[in-house]
């Protein structure tokens, strides 16, 4: 089945640099990757998503990179803040089913 | 809107009581998911229904069972509840799996089996 992999499963940066969190997937049929972003004690949230005919996409400070020839993506995010520290999740598409990444914990110190 | 909204938000029980997790969105999806989070482990997605009626395993589904009861609510029921299933649990629904995936997820179930 699909699996998912995520790393680092901790990312500690100063504000104001970027944070850069990846993913590779195993099954070459996925064709739709999101990002979600969980505040502590919050349920998770959609910040951006990627389909499998686009290489990158951007929306502000996040951005989102695809090479489906290696199977992997990545969460860019610039000019960090304090509130972007959260838990990043990533996934990837099975058959409707969504299939999550095991998390990053970003901290953004001041 | 409320959007997905679970009840309740925390409970405690004693290793073999049973209980159900309720789950209800308003935004007419189709699709609707229940998914457990675990420290370090993600979100695993235990029973998922792809439309009224119909339900289908996920990747974790031992101990568990799900109704959906019409198109608005999905609900989880844990028959003989273990420590193991202690947890924070998150009903999600989607629009419609073939255009859009985007997942709405309602605040959580904190369950602890003592």
């Amino acid at each position: 089945g699909e699996n998912v992999e995520q790393h680092p499963s901790t990312l500690s940066v100063q504000e104001g640099d970027s944070a850069v969190i990846k993913c590779t997937y195993s099954d070459s049929a996925s064709n739709y990757f999101p990002w979600y972003k969980q505040e502590l004690g919050k349920r998770p949230q959609l910040i951006i998503d990627i389909r499998s005919n686009v290489g990158e996409k951007k929306d502000q400070r996040i951005a989102v990179t695809l090479n489906k020839t290696a199977k992997h993506f990545s969460l860019h995010i610039t000019e960090t803040q304090p509130e972007d520290s959260a838990v990043y999740f990533c996934a990837s598409i099975r058959t409707d089913k969504l299939i999550f990444g095991t998390g990053t914990r970003l901290q953004v110190f001041p | 809107n409320a959007g997905v909204t679970q009840t309740p938000k925390f409970q405690v029980l004693k290793t073999g009581q049973s209980m159900t997790l309720q789950c209800a969105q308003d935004m007419n999806h189709n699709s609707m998911y229940w998914y457990r989070q675990d420290p370090g482990m993600g979100l695993r997605l235990i029973y998922y229904s792809a439309s009224e009626g119909t339900t289908d395993k996920g990747e974790v589904p031992n101990g568990y069972n799900v109704s959906r009861l019409n198109k608005r609510e999905f609900s989880l029921r844990l028959e003989s509840a273990a420590p193991s299933q202690t947890s924070v649990y998150f009903c999600a629904s989607t629009p419609d799996p073939g255009h859009t995936y985007e997942q709405y997820f309602g605040p959580g179930t904190r369950l602890t089996v003592t």
